[in-house]
């Protein structure tokens, strides 16, 4: 079965506390990608990976960094977690550099106290 | 940046009405895909429009995108309460640069009172 898997799927944590979430796809998809939602703004792109050791920033990448060391993860990072961090996550994967279906996790919820 | 503009935001509407959310981006776009996110799940791919001019149909949904590939549309004839949930389009710029930057509209609610 097709699946993004993201861990933790709740977390609540203080602030200054590094985390990770991971992502992990089954597809061997080249493309993944975070997205945060908030109320009113849709969804955010934080960090795209086009392929293994290829990435680059969405539109709100600031206070994250990712890594793809692995075809199938895509961990986002949390150096020093703020309570303006406090969101749904979602990571994602698609084949055809993003241009098939995109493949959403089932996400994440992040509070940042 | 590109900017993806999504209206309305809310829509409420008796089931058997029809529905339309409408997308504009404020630069070209190389395709443009919708997603469904029903309450407290995440989004699900419904389609992705690639031409000038394309119009792709799902059963009662109806999916149009721009001859300036710039806009985009989401038609549902004869809502039912299964369709409720938030729509959103996504669009690709048709840049040269940041070539996997997806950009998200803020989404349109359907409710639909039975």
């Amino acid at each position: 079965e097709a699946q993004v898997t993201q861990n933790p799927r709740y977390l609540i944590t203080v602030t200054g506390k590094k985390l990770t979430v991971t992502c992990s796809q089954n597809m061997n998809h080249e493309y993944m990608s975070w997205y945060r939602q908030d109320p009113g703004l849709g969804l955010r792109q934080i960090y795209y990976s086009m392929n293994v050791e290829v990435t680059d920033k969405g539109d709100v990448p600031e206070g994250y960094k990712v890594s793809r060391k692995e075809k199938r993860n895509f961990p986002l990072i949390l150096e020093s977690p703020s309570p303006n961090q406090t969101s749904l996550y979602f990571c994602a994967s698609s084949s055809g550099q993003g241009r098939n279906t995109i493949y959403f996790g089932e996400g994440s919820w992040l509070t940042v106290v | 940046g590109q900017q993806v503009m999504q209206i309305p935001q809310y829509q409420h509407v008796q089931e058997g009405e029809d529905f339309t959310t409408y997308c504009n981006s404020s630069t070209t776009l190389s395709n443009i895909q919708w997603y469904k996110q029903r309450p407290g799940g995440h989004p699900v791919f419904l389609i992705q429009l690639v031409k000038s001019g394309e119009v792709k149909k799902q059963k009662r949904l109806t999916f149009q995108f721009g001859e300036a590939k710039k806009n985009s549309s989401l038609h549902i004839t004869a809502t039912q309460t299964t369709d409720v949930g938030t729509y959103f389009c996504a669009g690709f710029n048709a840049g040269g640069t940041s070539y996997g930057k997806l950009t998200f509209g803020q989404g349109t609610i359907l409710t639909v009172h039975p």
